[in-house]
């Protein structure tokens, strides 16, 4: 069974400081995916990252995925009260249609 | 707008009662998902439908029951319930094969007294 663990499960810090989520497995991943959901509402997706290596920007977030495809980080700099929320990481099997999901991270951004 | 809606947003039912959820999707694609959501787990994966047809039950007892009449629609049918089964039921769709890249809905929040 593939499995996905996320650290830290909560995180509580100050607006403005930076931020590094962690997403690790045993197993090899074709692609990973990074959600963030907000409560009352369902994940929305931030990025995909399919390349062992590869590094994506979305403002002031970034995401890398590992050389070996096994894991991957969410790096948030100056962080603000908006990106609060619970942070999923989630890996595909190249034509299986099955994500793996991690427990996830939630933060929290204090004003 | 994610393009995926789903209704109710929330429902409070008896063991007794059968009830359903639905899910639309506006986007085009050709998987749908029903996935379920509980405090302090992952998020645990139900079904998958592709092009209507079920290609996955991942060993969800029978109370649960799927129901996909086209690729825009999918249902959710429950009855007999257990208090355990209280949780975010979510859909979710996909184009494939695309990265494994799926677009969730706002989701059911399900209370079973």
């Amino acid at each position: 069974t593939q499995l996905l663990e996320q650290s830290p499960q909560f995180l509580s810090i100050q607006e403005g400081e930076n931020l590094t989520v962690y997403c690790n497995s045993s197993s090899v991943f074709s692609s990973l995916q990074w959600y963030r959901q907000e409560p009352g509402e369902g994940p929305v997706l931030l990025v995909t990252v399919v390349t062992g290596g590869e590094v994506k920007k979305l403002k002031r977030l970034t995401f890398q995925f590992g050389d070996a495809r096994k894991d991957s980080s969410l790096h948030i700099t100056a962080a603000q009260p908006g990106d609060t929320g619970l942070y999923l990481c989630a890996g595909g099997e190249g034509g299986a249609q099955k994500l793996v999901f991690g427990q996830g991270t939630r933060l929290t951004i204090n004003p | 707008e994610t393009g995926v809606t789903q209704t109710p947003r929330h429902l409070v039912m008896g063991m007794t009662n059968k009830k359903s959820l639905k899910c639309e999707q506006h986007l085009g694609h050709n998987a749908m998902y029903w996935y379920k959501q509980s405090a302090k787990k992952p998020l645990e994966l139900m079904f998958v439908y592709n092009f209507k047809e079920q290609t996955e039950n991942n060993s969800v007892p029978s109370r649960f029951s799927p129901e996909c009449p086209n690729s825009s629609h999918l249902f959710l049918h429950l009855h007999t319930l257990q208090p355990e089964d209280s949780a975010l039921y979510l859909c979710a769709s996909s184009q494939e094969p695309v990265n494994n890249e799926q677009f969730f809905g706002p989701g059911t929040r399900l209370t079973v007294l």
